[in-house]
C-alpha cells in the first residue's frame, strides 16, 4: 500500500498570505496525485488532479506541482473561504489512498 | 449538473447489515467507474471500494472491508449500491459515493455526494 504523508498537520496563516502544503509518497507515483479541499460538514471538493491540473472551476490561486514522491499544493494568496482541511490522494495503484490531511487555519 | 445522492444510512448493531444507495444524475452514469469513500467522525478520508463502468467482476476493495462489503450498480436505474454485512464499530463513518474522474479504473474523484452516516452501535 502506498502511504501518503502530509505536512504540516496544521498551518496557521492570515488572509492574503501564501500557503504551501506538502504530500510525500512512500514510493514513486509519477504524477498520479490529486488534492481535495474539505470544509466542515461538507463533502471533499477536487482541486487538482494529475499533480498540476486544476479541476473545473477552481481558481488560479490554487496550483500543484511535483512528481515521483514529493508534491506541493500552493495557495498563492489565501481568501477567507480557503481555510479548510486539504487532502492528497494517489491513483497510481490499488488501494487508492489518502494523506492524513493538513488543516489551514486562520492565524 | 452532476448530482450524487446517497441514502440508506442509519444506526445498526454490530454484526448487522445495511445497504447504501447512491442515485446519480447529470452525467452518463454507465460510462464511469464509481467509488465509495468513508470518513470516520473527526478523521480523514478512506477509500472503500470501486466498480467499473459496466459493473463487471473487476471490483476492488480496501482490506478493511474485503469479504464483508459488496459494491454493485444498476445502470438502468443510474444507481450505485454498497451492501455492508458483518458491520463493526470501526465501520462507523460518513459514506460518500464518488464519481471517477476519468474513464479508466485508477482515478481521482471529481464529484461527491453529500454523504450518509452509518453508525454501528449496540
Amino acid at each position: 500500500e502506498i502511504v501518503l504523508t502530509q505536512s504540516p498537520a496544521t498551518l496557521s496563516l492570515s488572509p492574503g498570505e501564501r500557503a504551501t502544503l506538502s504530500c510525500r509518497a512512500s514510493q514513486s507515483i509519477s504524477i498520479y496525485l490529486a488534492w481535495y479541499q474539505q470544509k466542515p460538514g461538507q463533502a471533499p471538493r477536487l482541486l487538482i488532479h494529475d499533480a498540476s491540473k486544476r479541476a473545473t472551476g477552481i481558481p488560479a490561486r490554487f496550483s500543484g506541482s511535483g512528481s515521483g514522491t514529493d508534491f506541493t499544493l500552493t495557495i498563492s494568496s489565501l481568501e477567507p473561504e480557503d481555510f479548510a482541511v486539504y487532502y492528497c490522494q494517489q491513483r497510481s495503484n490499488w488501494p487508492l489512498t489518502f494523506g492524513g490531511g493538513t488543516k489551514v487555519e486562520i492565524k | 449538473q452532476v448530482q450524487l445522492v446517497e441514502s440508506g444510512g442509519g444506526v445498526v448493531q454490530p454484526g448487522g447489515s445495511l445497504r447504501l444507495s447512491c442515485a446519480a444524475s447529470g452525467f452518463t452514469f454507465s460510462s464511469y467507474g464509481m467509488h465509495w469513500v468513508r470518513q470516520a467522525p473527526g478523521k480523514g478520508l478512506e477509500w472503500v471500494t470501486f466498480i467499473r463502468y459496466d459493473g463487471s467482476d473487476n471490483k476492488y476493495y480496501a482490506d478493511s472491508v474485503k469479504g464483508r462489503f459488496t459494491i454493485s450498480r444498476d445502470n438502468s436505474k443510474n444507481t450505485l449500491y454498497l451492501q455492508m454485512n458483518s458491520l463493526r464499530a470501526e465501520d462507523t463513518a460518513v459514506y460518500y459515493c464518488a464519481k471517477g474522474a476519468r474513464l479508466g479504473e485508477l482515478s481521482s474523484f471529481d464529484y461527491w455526494g453529500q454523504g450518509t452516516l452509518v453508525t454501528v452501535s449496540s
